[in-house]
Parts: structure tokens; C-alpha cells; sequence
């Protein structure tokens, strides 16, 4: 199947920093990537949609200031978490849709904010 | 609000039994997507169906969508200790883009 990568795949930051997570498809291209939140032993939240060249689409309840998504090209959508705070920490997945609408998911990015 | 619930949450079996999961939503679905993810892992894509009534096999596994497309299934046969994992479909509801992912269910073999 097709690869996604997502990068970094854990990090560590104080509270109030912001972090950026990277998400790629490697052998696609993805005019539509997702960004997802799981928390332990729960399922997975969808944040946002992000489609290329235009403005994210944010699920209802969903911050657009402090989660600032950015799909800059066909294979590259950036999650920005904007001053980040320790009820941010959790399992981030973005995941990219195919052409023939399957989805295929990055390995994930753990975020812990102290 | 739209939802997709899963039964059971849990569900630990014997090697060599069957185990089934079901997930219904609350609306009606353009299709629906099947993953299995690894305890520490990331979601994998196992399968989709789109047909109502569709049924799939992948070797023990077998998917089934509902006539009203509302509902799925998925029942493996004969598990072994690698069918570890959670369950999750994932539904999109007509007129939509997205996927809605349903609650999930764990599943433990014991050997």
C-alpha cells in the first residue's frame, strides 16, 4: 500500500511552546490529508481536513487557532499545536486519501507537554 | 450529532475460536473502512466496502456491509494469537468527505 510518514514521531516540550508535526505521503499524491487525535485506549477524533491550496476544515469543537494546519503541497500537510499545554498531550495521525479514496495512515506523532 | 458504535468494546477469546465485532451508525454510509491497529501502533487499512450487502473475504477474515448501509461486520475465523489488536471501522456518511471512526473493539487471544 501507499507510505505516509510523519515526522517527528515523539516529542517533548515545555508548556506554552508550540510544536509542528509533518505528514507526508511518500509515493502519492494527496489533494486531501485528515489529521486525527487518539487518546489511551480510545478511538480516533478527527480535528481537521486539510486540502491542499485551500483553508483547513475544522471538526466542531476544534480550535483552528491553536491547531493551525497548513497543506502546502500535494504531499506535505504541517499540524501546528500553538502553545501547547499538558491536556494537548496525546496520539496525533494524519492520514492521506488515495485517488481511489482509501486512506492510508502516518505511524503518528506522540506529544507529551510538560 | 453523527456516530458509529461498535460491540463489543472487549472481547477476549481462545485461540481457535471465532470472534465477531459489529459496528452501526447513525446515519447512512457512502462506505466503510475496516482497521486493525497494534497495540503502540498506528491504524492499518484492512479493507472497504461500498456495495449494500457487500460481502468481502481476506482469508479469515470476512467483512460484510448492511442492506440499509447503516451497519457492518467483521468475523474472523479460527483466530491466532496475531489477531491481536483493535478493531475500528470507519464510516462515511453520505453526502460527505469524511470518515467517522467507530469505537472500536479490542480483541485478546489467549493462546
Amino acid at each position: 500500500g501507499a507510505v505516509v510518514s510523519q515526522h517527528p514521531s515523539r516529542v517533548i516540550c515545555k508548556s506554552g511552546t508550540s510544536v509542528k508535526i509533518e505528514c507526508r505521503s511518500l509515493d502519492f499524491q494527496a489533494t486531501t490529508m485528515f489529521w486525527y487525535r487518539q487518546f489511551p485506549k480510545q478511538s480516533l477524533m478527527l480535528m481537521a481536513t486539510s486540502n491542499e491550496g485551500s483553508k483547513a476544515t475544522y471538526e466542531q469543537g476544534v480550535e483552528k487557532d491553536k491547531f493551525l494546519i497548513n497543506h502546502a503541497s500535494l504531499t506535505l500537510s504541517t499540524l501546528t499545536v500553538t502553545s501547547a499545554h499538558p491536556e494537548d498531550s496525546s496520539f496525533y495521525i494524519c492520514s492521506a486519501r488515495t485517488a481511489d479514496n482509501e486512506q492510508f495512515f502516518g505511524p503518528g506523532t506522540r506529544l507529551t507537554v510538560l | 450529532g453523527q456516530q458509529v458504535m461498535q460491540i463489543p468494546q472487549y472481547q477476549h477469546v481462545q485461540e481457535g475460536e471465532d470472534f465477531t465485532t459489529y459496528c452501526n451508525s447513525s446515519t447512512t454510509l457512502s462506505n466503510i473502512q475496516w482497521y486493525k491497529q497494534r497495540p503502540g501502533g498506528h491504524p492499518v487499512f484492512l479493507i472497504q466496502l461500498v456495495k449494500s450487502g457487500e460481502v468481502k473475504k481476506q482469508k479469515r477474515l470476512t467483512f460484510q456491509f448492511g442492506e440499509a448501509k447503516k451497519n457492518s461486520s467483521l468475523h474472523i475465523t479460527a483466530t491466532q494469537t496475531t489477531d491481536v489488536g483493535t478493531y475500528f471501522c470507519a464510516g462515511r456518511p453520505s453526502g460527505t468527505y469524511k470518515y467517522i471512526f467507530g469505537t472500536g473493539t479490542r480483541l485478546k487471544v489467549l493462546a
